[in-house]
């Protein structure tokens, strides 16, 4: 078992440009989550997929969109980047998502210049 | 005030040491989670617990649901134990996680 997978590992963008950061768990996990961390800071959750097919916004959605298209697979997309972006972002799986432990991807780290 | 803070913000220790972190919440909760960012960033879950105690190798979970506070203890510290340690609290019927800003734990040889 992978676990929870996150593509790309590290990315530069340059301002304006968009991506999307690709997230895979391989546990039959019902919920999914994105989270940023930036230097020092703790974890801020942008998104949320409860259950295949739904999405929620989280505390910090402003500048993301989210997709979640099967129960294996949640992208978040920067439409068009901008350096307050720069952040490592995590992905991460829990089985019912109520409270449960939640386990995370590897992240990825995004410079935005 | 936020609803999950951790104390200390910064703890260096000596190996050997025995260690205490402590987390305080003031909501109801269905679970408090202990979890461990390394340097290099990988963030791992130690501990759920609801109440009393649980205890993996050198590292113990108590939280006093009264008192609404938790308390991860390391016991012979190690270099290796250095890391980010975070306190969050699930609720019932709410998909999101409340998080601890996180405690930097840097243990010296």
């Amino acid at each position: 078992n992978a676990g929870v997978t996150q593509t790309p590992k590290f990315q530069v963008l340059k301002t304006g440009q968009s991506m999307t950061l690709q997230c895979a768990q391989d546990m039959n996990h019902n919920s999914m989550y994105w989270y940023r961390q930036d230097p020092g800071m703790g974890l801020r959750l942008i998104y949320y997929s409860a259950s295949e097919g739904t999405t929620d916004k989280g505390e910090v959605p402003n500048g993301y969109n989210v997709s979640r298209l099967n129960k294996r697979e949640f992208s978040l997309r920067l439409e068009s980047a901008a350096p307050s972006q720069t952040s490592v972002y995590f992905c991460a799986s829990s089985l019912t998502g109520l409270g449960e432990t939640q386990y995370f991807g590897p992240g990825t780290r995004l410079l935005v210049l | 005030k936020n609803e999950v803070e951790q104390s200390p913000q910064n703890l260096t220790a000596q190996e050997g040491e025995f260690i205490t972190i402590n987390c305080s919440y003031s909501v109801g909760i269905s679970a408090l989670h202990w979890l461990q960012q390394h340097p290099g960033g990988g963030i791992v879950s130690l501990f759920m617990l609801s109440s009393g105690k649980k205890k993996h190798g050198r590292l113990i979970a108590t939280i006093n649901i009264q008192e609404k506070h938790s308390s991860l203890h390391i016991t012979a510290s190690h270099p290796r134990d250095s890391a980010v340690y975070i306190c969050a609290v699930g609720r019932w019927s709410n998909y999101q996680l409340i998080w601890g800003a996180g405690t930097k734990l840097i243990i010296k040889p």
